[in-house]
């Protein structure tokens, strides 16, 4: 079946420009998870969706960062007012821990390049 | 602080060598995973072991787990070239949803 999938690929911006990022996850996956990885660095957690849960925001880095996730599948994360040290590639991943599947399946990413 | 610290943070190897990655935790945890990261296939899920496991198989994969130590390997036996990529170990020492990373073991196998 399909895999995670997310848009745009590559992502070059103004400094100052707001900017969205997609992800779809695996149809039926509950959890869905934002993550940023800079270059040659591990995966910095963002935010997690779980169901109808409230999201657990607590790795975003600042108040400019937000996400939605609509109807529990589709999430957008939100950069308002991107600076150059928002410069990373924006990993999302999906799954279904409430199935006992603890393993995240991991989309190609968003590289945004922020001028 | 990151839960899960790999080391060595990059390894050499020839092709056809054995390749060993070692990941330390911090705190309890429920389970533990193995994750590839390559520019081909991007990050993808290798295994996963319990805390009441010490060690599991996948092919030429092989992890064990240690909780007393809070530590994990993971061996590569017989390495190939498609082999090179990065290694990260990841803990669920939050939740059993979120998982913690590690900084990552660059690997590259040498023709």
């Amino acid at each position: 079946g399909a895999g995670v999938s997310q848009s745009p690929s590559n992502k070059v911006t103004e400094k100052g420009k707001d900017v969205e990022l997609r992800c779809d996850p695996i149809s039926g996956h509950t959890a869905l998870y934002w993550y940023r990885q800079s270059l040659g660095q591990g995966l910095e957690f963002l935010i997690y969706f779980q169901g109808n849960s409230a999201p657990d925001k607590s790795g975003l880095p600042s108040d400019r960062f937000s996400a939605e996730r609509t109807g529990g599948s589709v999430s957008t994360l939100t950069i308002q007012r991107t600076q150059q040290e928002d410069s990373a590639v924006y990993l999302c991943a999906s799954s279904s821990p409430l199935a006992g599947d603890y393993e995240q399946y991991f989309g190609p990413g968003t590289r945004l390049t922020v001028t | 602080s990151q839960q899960g610290e790999e080391d060595p943070q990059a390894l050499s190897i020839q092709e056809g060598e054995n390749a060993t990655m070692n990941c330390s935790y911090k705190t309890s945890i429920n389970n533990l995973q193995w994750y590839r990261q390559n520019s081909g296939r991007g990050l993808v899920h290798l295994i996963l072991i319990r805390s009441n496991e010490r060690e599991k198989h996948s092919g030429r994969l092989r992890v064990t787990l240690d909780t007393s130590k809070k530590s994990s390997s993971l061996l590569i036996t017989a390495s190939r070239a498609a082999d090179t990529a990065s290694y990260f170990c990841a803990t669920d020492a939050h939740s059993n949803y979120q998982l913690i990373w590690g900084a990552g073991t660059k690997l590259i196998i040498k023709p």
